[in-house]
């Protein structure tokens, strides 16, 4: 059963960058699928940040393009997020997820909270 | 990319059943039969509920059920049970090659 766990520092100052790692077990991130990020402020909506394929091959959420990047580490077996320029609007609940086919997200994380504050 | 629309809230007593829309445009659910949706209780990850429109994962019950006509995907929930009462949001692929979530329905059970 694959699992996946997200890390990362729980606080980041604004204008930082934030760095989460997503290490999968039970599955190789090599045998195929996407996999990515759904995030989730307080209180409110789900909002889909991106993915990648084992090759690299990547999707991202045109809002957040600028500041984002998805990479692979099939040797690690996890994937990892970059988002530079926090602001308060980032802080959320970031959940690591497997994508099966078409946001057929199958499997998810428990989730980790960011709070971007000084 | 804007979030699909979905209402605030729905209701409905045991038993009976319910629609919960997804409005979305030509970009996205108008446009591929890419729309999913997913189940959340309070202080949970979402689980897929329904993808492709209509698919049902398995172990998913066959009382959730989704459907699609122009840009407004649904989902419906028959026989509604005390443990359906949850958040549910849909999802789609864009032509942006991206994906955006809807607004979230929380569904009460009365």
């Amino acid at each position: 059963q694959v699992q996946l766990q997200e890390s990362g520092p729980g606080l980041v100052k604004p204008s930082e960058t934030l760095s989460l790692t997503c290490s999968v077990s039970g599955f190789s991130i090599s045998s195929g699928y996407y996999w990515g990020w759904v995030r989730q402020p307080p209180g409110k909506g789900l909002e889909w940040i991106g993915n990648i394929q084992h090759s690299g091959h990547t999707y991202n959420n045109p809002s957040l393009k600028s500041r984002l990047s998805i990479s692979v580490d099939t040797s690690k077996n996890h994937i990892s997020l970059k988002l530079t320029s926090m602001t308060a609007a980032d802080t959320a609940v970031y959940y690591c997820v497997r994508d099966i086919g078409f946001l057929e997200l199958d499997s998810w994380g428990q989730g980790i909270l960011v709070a971007v504050s000084s | 990319q804007a979030a699909l629309t979905q209402p605030a809230s729905v209701s409905g007593s045991p038993g009976q059943s319910i629609t919960i829309s997804c409005t979305g445009t030509s970009s996205d659910v108008g446009a591929y039969d890419y729309v999913s949706w997913y189940q959340q209780f309070p202080g949970k990850a979402p689980r897929v509920i329904i993808y492709e429109v209509t698919g049902r994962p398995s172990g998913i019950s066959n009382r959730f059920s989704g459907s699609k006509s122009g840009y407004t995907a649904s989902l419906t929930i028959s026989g509604l049970q005390p443990e359906d009462e949850a958040d549910y949001y849909c999802s789609s692929f864009t032509t942006s090659t991206s994906y955006v979530f809807g607004s979230g329905t929380r569904v009460t059970v009365l």
